[in-house]
């Protein structure tokens, strides 16, 4: 299986700084067909997870624009190009190019300095 | 708007069995892929189950493979997750989650959950 290994656990930010979020696969996740299978997930405080960014980059509709997903093979990053305090929560790296199992990372909480 | 609802959970002695149910609405239930997602407490995200569309495949964590089944009925827009011989482990909310990709898993929509607590 999979394994995604997400850096930092935790992430105070000052409200207004822009915060990036780290996520490593065991394996490159580039599938046979070419695309990269890799999302990202928000959890606010007591909802569900939210779908932010699809296949490395792409933006969700209703997501705001300084959401931002990059990378590629193992390495992967979302980033805040300036923190609200609607954003802070958990988030998740998930990867689909090898499964089953879907595997998910560990998780990163942002939180306001 | 999709909707997905949850419901079937509770307090249940291990060992016992929970049958949870999903309501589906807003869209074409028996043209999607659907999952369940689990959630300890305190803790991350774990891929339980997926059924296709159509019903005819169906996979599972190495974690309830063998206790737990997946299933769906379309003419009900409705998804199951049997769960036989449970666990104190198996203590978490549960997610069903559509799936609109087509050859990865697109996780487009979640349900609210439902809280699965084992214990005696």
């Amino acid at each position: 299986d999979i394994v995604m290994t997400q850096s930092p656990l935790s992430l105070p930010v000052t409200l207004g700084q822009p915060a990036s979020i780290s996520c490593r696969s065991s394996q490159s996740l580039v599938h046979s067909n070419g695309n990269t299978y890799l999302n990202w997930f928000q959890q606010r405080p007591g909802q569900s997870p939210r779908r932010l960014i699809y296949e490395v980059s792409k933006r969700d509709s209703g997501v705001p624009d300084r959401f931002s997903g990059s990378g590629s093979g193992t390495d992967f990053t979302l980033k805040i190009s300036r923190v609200e305090a609607e954003d802070v929560g958990v988030y998740y790296c998930m990867q689909g190019t090898h499964w089953p199992p879907v595997t998910f990372g560990g998780g990163t909480k942002v939180e306001i300095k | 708007q999709v909707q997905l609802v949850e419901s079937g959970g509770g307090v249940v002695q291990p060992g016992r069995s929970l049958r949870l149910s999903c309501a589906a609405s807003g869209f074409i239930f028996s043209s999607y892929g659907m999952h369940w997602v689990r959630q300890a407490p305190g803790k991350g995200l774990e891929w339980v189950a997926v059924i296709w569309y159509d019903g005819t495949k169906k996979y599972y964590a190495d974690s309830v493979k063998g206790r737990f089944t997946i299933s769906r009925d379309s003419s009900k827009n409705t998804l199951y997750l049997q769960m036989n011989s449970l666990r104190d482990e198996d203590t978490a909310v549960y997610y069903c989650v559509r799936d609109s990709g087509v050859i990865g898993p697109e996780f487009d929509y979640w349900g609210r959950g439902t809280q699965v607590t084992v214990s005696s």
